[in-house]
């Protein structure tokens, strides 16, 4: 079971805007900065986000995120079949001196 | 560009052991920290290890401290995790990652990923 909060699925149509949440704690999100990744089954995951909304090159501007308190978000507009993938946030925590990573959200375009 | 192949995954019984290796590309090796992930079948991702450029720094999660020992040969760019004393619940694709330091760091680039599989 994992620390930050995810929920496990959404959903959306094509050009919709969906968002993703990720909730933590004062000990993690709450003193550290969040990271976004993207993960189709039998790949490699892709970095989507870094330091809660930097969008690393490559990365369509139609893909954003946000931290505020001990949470965070994720949101793509204009959604499209290729969207359709694991989602999940990270976040070092100190007591670890390691990373924690969300439970994941599968998203599904409909 | 970066590029980073794991190798080594198998079957393998519980107790065994097992040697997963990192080949790294497209970018100076020495530079850089690097971590294992793993994701075991039908759950998300974990943190596995870390280990500095240099080699001083390395750190493991709670689940594998003891059994799992993370290490790099600079001259070869690549890395390693030794797997010893191998349970059922260590089955997973192993994930190698390049880490950016600094403001609680990201993995920027990682590799496809290769299969441990702990069965009798």
């Amino acid at each position: 079971q994992s620390v930050l909060t995810q929920p496990p699925s959404a959903s959306g149509t094509p050009g919709q805007r969906v968002t993703i949440s990720c909730s933590g704690s004062s000990s993690n999100i709450g003193i550290n900065t969040v990271n976004w990744y993207q993960h189709l089954p039998g790949t490699a995951p892709k970095l989507l986000i870094y330091y809660n909304d930097q969008r690393p090159s490559g990365v369509p501007d139609r893909f954003s995120a946000s931290k505020s308190g001990t949470s965070a978000s994720l949101a793509i507009s204009g959604l499209q079949s290729e969207d359709e993938a694991d989602y999940y946030c990270a976040t070092w925590v100190d007591s670890l001196n390691g990373w924690m990573f969300g439970g994941g959200t599968r998203l599904t375009v409909l | 560009q970066v590029q980073l192949v794991e190798s080594g995954g198998a079957l393998v019984k519980p107790g065994g052991s097992l040697r997963l290796s990192c080949a790294a590309s497209g970018f100076t090796f020495t530079d850089y920290y690097m971590t294992w992930i793993r994701q075991a079948p039908g759950k998300g991702l974990e943190w596995v290890s870390y280990i500095s450029s240099t080699t001083i720094y390395t750190n493991y999660a709670d689940s594998v401290k003891g059994r799992f020992t993370i290490s790099r040969d600079n001259a070869k760019n690549s890395l390693y995790l030794q797997l010893d004393s191998l349970r059922l619940e260590d089955t997973a694709v192993y994930y190698c990652a390049r880490l950016i330091t600094g403001d609680g760091g990201y993995l920027d680039s990682w590799g496809r990923g290769t299969l441990v599989t702990v069965s009798s």
